[in-house]
């Protein structure tokens, strides 16, 4: 069973650059897989940010891309804020009708 | 304002049944595939069944099938997800979503209903 792996925890200090991975147990994750993320606060449904690899969800800013990186799909924040703490989730698509999501990585900002 | 909500959450006894509706308004539901989500008490994400605009191709996760039916009514602007067999570990959050099919992405979400399987 494939298992797509993320960092559990990651920090950033404010206006700092930060880059999360989404990556997957067995094999690349590449734009073939049509990576999305999502970021979610504690007692909110998550929120929606980049879909297909790199598109910037409705709303969303700049701040916010996301990449491919070696054999991983990236979530690059620049220009961290406060508000930006908060968990976030890789989804990919593995084909097939399955769609997984990674562990999520816990974000502070300090 | 495109929306979806959930509703038919509670607390069931192991082995029991459940069935969570969605009603979705704002958008023309017959045209989106959609989804159910679920998120377990201080756990991750995870996707649990997806439903396509017509109805006529669905998937399930493997810790779910053969035990959960989703289905829709695009009359109803609503979508379903019939649970049966309930376990502890089924205990989430569950959120109704929005499914884009050209990225297969989610791009709507509900606040979600609380499933609690509990003796």
């Amino acid at each position: 069973q494939t298992v797509v792996t993320q960092e559990p925890s990651f920090s950033v200090s404010p206006g700092g650059t930060v880059t999360l991975t989404c990556g997957l147990s067995s094999g690349s994750v590449s734009t073939n897989y049509y990576p999305s993320w999502y970021q979610q606060t504690p007692g909110q449904p998550p929120r929606t940010l980049i879909y297909n690899t790199n598109t910037r969800s409705s709303g969303v800013p700049d701040r916010f891309s996301g990449s491919i990186l070696g054999n991983k799909a990236a979530l690059t924040i620049t220009g961290a804020q406060a508000d930006d703490e908060s968990d976030y989730y890789c989804m990919v698509y593995l084909g097939s009708g399955i769609w997984v999501f990674g562990g999520g990585t816990k974000l502070t900002v300090l | 304002e495109v929306q979806v909500v959930e509703s038919g959450g509670g607390l069931v006894q192991p082995g029991g049944s459940l069935r969570l509706s969605c009603a979705a308004s704002g958008f023309t539901f017959s045209g989106y595939n959609m989804k159910w989500v679920r998120q377990a008490p201080g756990k991750g994400l995870e996707w649990v069944s997806y439903i396509s605009s017509s109805g006529s191709t669905i998937y399930y996760a493997d810790s779910v099938k053969g035990r959960f039916t989703i289905s829709r009514d695009n009359a109803k602007n609503s979508l379903y997800l019939q649970m049966n067999s309930l376990r502890a570990e089924d205990t989430a959050v569950y959120y109704c979503v929005r499914g884009r099919g050209n990225y297969y992405y989610i791009d709507v979400w509900g606040k979600g209903t609380t499933v609690t399987v509990s003796s």
